[in-house]
């Protein structure tokens, strides 16, 4: 119930193409679901969060779309560029005295061809 | 922005030597810091909550006494692997909250331990 499950674990997309990667969970008292970008060697870095109470947040070229009833979310990466490159991990926290404890989908490595 | 910073970077040691890698918390003060194990072309996994000023809570699986943790003040955890082995050899990563809200995290660059 704790887990979050992401796919798929590799993507291959040409520039100027979308990229998507899905994350499920289960556990209904998480509220607070970030995407994590990170290169080779490197912490990752947030790109984009999103709460439950929205169905969809929009920052740049990356949006979030996410379904409370299906207990879905998905990143959209728009007009994908060979510096988006990494590996993407989504995850999942909650409230109360868990929060700040992120729990990470598997990640998805991500190629954007020129 | 919030910026945490984590030293070394890499560290090769000998199997049965101590390793110490510390967090920094440079520009805001975290009560609360996360230490966080990953292994190539694999997920992260928390290891262990750091708690300023009392004991860490640990991860079911992570052995308390090889993986000492220490907070003792508002910007500074420090991670301190024990008798090292090569299985522990890994890319230890920290991360701190509270700017921006208690789950916003922000992650330090990582330490590549590596044991002979």
């Amino acid at each position: 119930q704790q887990q979050v499950k992401q796919s798929p674990q590799s993507l291959i997309v040409q520039k100027g193409g979308i990229s998507i990667i899905n994350c499920a969970y289960e556990n209904t008292a998480f509220d607070y679901f970030p995407w994590y970008q990170q290169f080779p060697g490197k912490g990752p870095a947030l790109l984009i969060a999103i709460r439950p109470d929205v169905s969809e947040k929009k920052e740049g070229r990356f949006t979030i779309s996410f379904n409370k009833s299906a207990k879905q979310f998905s990143l959209h990466i728009m007009d994908s560029q060979p510096g988006d490159s990494a590996t993407y991990f989504c995850a999942a926290s909650m409230a109360g005295s868990n929060t700040g404890k992120l729990i990470f989908g598997q990640g998805t490595t991500l190629q954007v061809k020129p | 922005g919030a910026v945490v910073s984590q030293h070394p970077s890499w560290v090769i040691c000998k199997s049965g030597t101590s390793v110490k890698i510390e967090c920094r918390s440079l520009d805001f003060q975290a009560t609360t810091m996360f230490w966080y194990r990953q292994f190539p072309k694999q997920s992260l996994m928390l290891m262990a909550t750091s708690n300023e000023g009392s004991k860490a809570t640990y991860e079911q699986g992570v052995e308390k006494d090889k993986f000492l943790i220490n907070h003792a003040s508002l910007t500074l955890s420090t991670l301190t692997v024990t008798s090292a082995h090569p299985e522990d050899s890994s890319f230890y990563i920290c991360s701190a909250g509270g700017v921006g809200g208690a789950n916003v995290l922000t992650f330090g660059a990582g330490s590549r331990l590596t044991v002979l």
